[in-house]
């Protein structure tokens, strides 16, 4: 079935860097990516939506010069968390719509903890 | 009111036995609708969609409510590895096109 590969599955950065995690379809072309974050005990919260060769489409409170994202190809969809913040901590989920139909399929995520 | 609620929970089921829970979602333009199961810090996976005459894969059958804007998932004959939390996700058009909304997850713990 179709696959969704997330890296890394787990990063620890410093206080003021910026990290990337990578979303990649790997049997698949999908021409829109989600990126999610969950925290603990919550449910997962949209932040944005990523379409393949154009502007990232953002949820309403969520910084886009913050959370940088680049939808370069129809398989690979990047965030980068910049200037990173201990309250930015938090599990980081992509997904990507199949190009033929609705389903959508998720990445592995990824735990961040800024320190 | 959220776009998309459940109840957190959780339901302690004893192994072997049925269970049922809803999920509301309040737009009415809402055109597809899932369940997707999430184990402890795990990414979600697709459970089942939920189509508008219902619909049953194995031990699991979901229901739309259309007019009440509910939809429902019952689990039977529950089995410990079904302890997991269990995501309603609805799909409506939006301004930037379609958009998943996510309920918060109604989670079942299965007990001996």
């Amino acid at each position: 079935g179709a696959v969704v590969s997330q890296h890394p599955s787990r990063v620890i950065c410093k206080s003021g860097t910026s990290v990337k995690i990578e979303c990649r379809s790997l049997d698949f072309q999908a021409t829109t990516m989600f990126w999610y974050r969950q925290f603990p005990k919550q449910s997962l919260m949209l932040m944005a939506t990523s379409n393949e060769g154009s502007k990232a489409t953002y949820e309403q409170g969520v910084e886009k010069d913050k959370f940088l994202i680049n939808h370069a190809s129809l398989t690979l969809s990047t965030l980068t968390v910049t200037s990173a913040h201990p309250e930015d901590s938090s599990f980081y989920i992509c997904s990507a719509r199949v190009l033929s139909g609705n389903t959508i399929y998720f990445g592995e995520g990824s735990w961040l903890t800024v320190v | 009111r959220k776009e998309v609620e459940q109840d957190p929970g959780p339901f302690n089921v004893p192994e072997g036995a049925t269970v049922a829970f809803n999920c509301t979602y309040s737009n009415s333009a809402s055109q597809s609708f899932f369940w997707y199961r999430q184990d402890c810090r795990k990414e979600p996976k697709l459970l089942m969609s939920v189509y508008s005459s219902g619909n049953e894969d194995g031990r699991f059958t979901a229901q739309l409510n259309r007019a009440s804007q509910y939809i429902s998932l019952l689990i039977r004959d529950s089995k410990l590895s079904d302890s997991a939390t269990y995501l309603c996700v609805v799909n409506a058009m939006g301004a930037a096109g379609n958009k998943l909304t996510f309920g918060g997850g109604t989670r079942v713990l299965v007990k001996p």
